[in-house]
């Protein structure tokens, strides 16, 4: 079974600063995708950015950027110039090449300090 | 074009009673997916419906819960006598087609319903 783990339940970052999130997940498969989702106080879920396990590129949207270690089943999302929006519930999620099914994380708790 | 609503936002149940979940999925959008997020916990998948058919429940348990998407209206999940249990938020994504190896494609959440069980 597919599992993903989030070992952060809570994190800080000063505005402006950077902030890692870490991910770690368990599959046996070869292809799949990993997203990182952010979840603010409104509840929404908001696609953060995505990547594919046959890219060895690391996914880069603007100010987010992921650290993607295949051997090392390690996703983990880099926040640069921390801003105020960007607190929220940070989710893992992992999904196989095929189906539907979405595997989530517990969720990383960013708090941003001006 | 609005995105996916879910209604109510929040619902309030007597242990016993019958909760109703509905999501109007995005504009074209044929494909519902059902998440549950329990406290401290990540969203679990429940289900995935097309229009008036169930494609995966295999996330859904076996006994109180259905879900339907008919051919006109929104989709609506159904809990038969809650329990305490039940409480958590649960939401409702679409996409326009079958995701299979469309995985680039986003899955559109809606904002949950938030229930809690007496």
């Amino acid at each position: 079974a597919q599992t993903v783990t989030q070992s952060q339940p809570e994190m800080s970052v000063q505005e402006a600063e950077t902030v890692t999130l870490s991910c770690t997940y368990d599959t046996s498969e070869s292809d799949y995708y990993l997203f990182w989702y952010k979840q603010p106080p409104s509840r929404q879920m908001i696609l953060v950015i995505r990547q594919e396990a046959y890219k060895q590129q690391n996914a880069t949207e603007n100010r987010f950027s992921v650290n993607f270690q295949k051997a090392a089943k390690s996703f983990s999302l880099k926040i640069s110039d921390s801003q105020l929006g960007d607190a929220a519930m940070y989710f893992c999620a992992y999904r196989r090449d095929t189906g539907n099914q979405f595997y989530f994380g517990t969720g990383t708790s960013l708090t941003v300090i001006p | 074009n609005a995105g996916v609503m879910q209604n109510p936002r929040h619902l309030v149940r007597r242990r016993g009673q019958e909760a109703r979940l509905r999501c109007s999925p995005m504009k074209g959008h044929s494909h519902v997916y059902w998440y549950r997020q329990l406290p401290e916990e990540g969203l679990k998948f429940m289900v995935y419906l097309q229009k008036e058919n169930i494609i995966d429940e295999s996330g859904m348990p076996k006994e109180r819960f259905s879900a339907e998407f008919p051919k006109e209206g929104p989709s609506i999940l159904r809990i038969q006598q809650v329990v305490r249990g039940d409480s958590a938020a649960y939401f409702c994504a679409s996409s326009p087609r079958d995701r299979g190896r469309q995985a680039n494609e986003k899955l559109f959440f809606g904002s949950g319903t938030q229930l809690s069980v007496l």
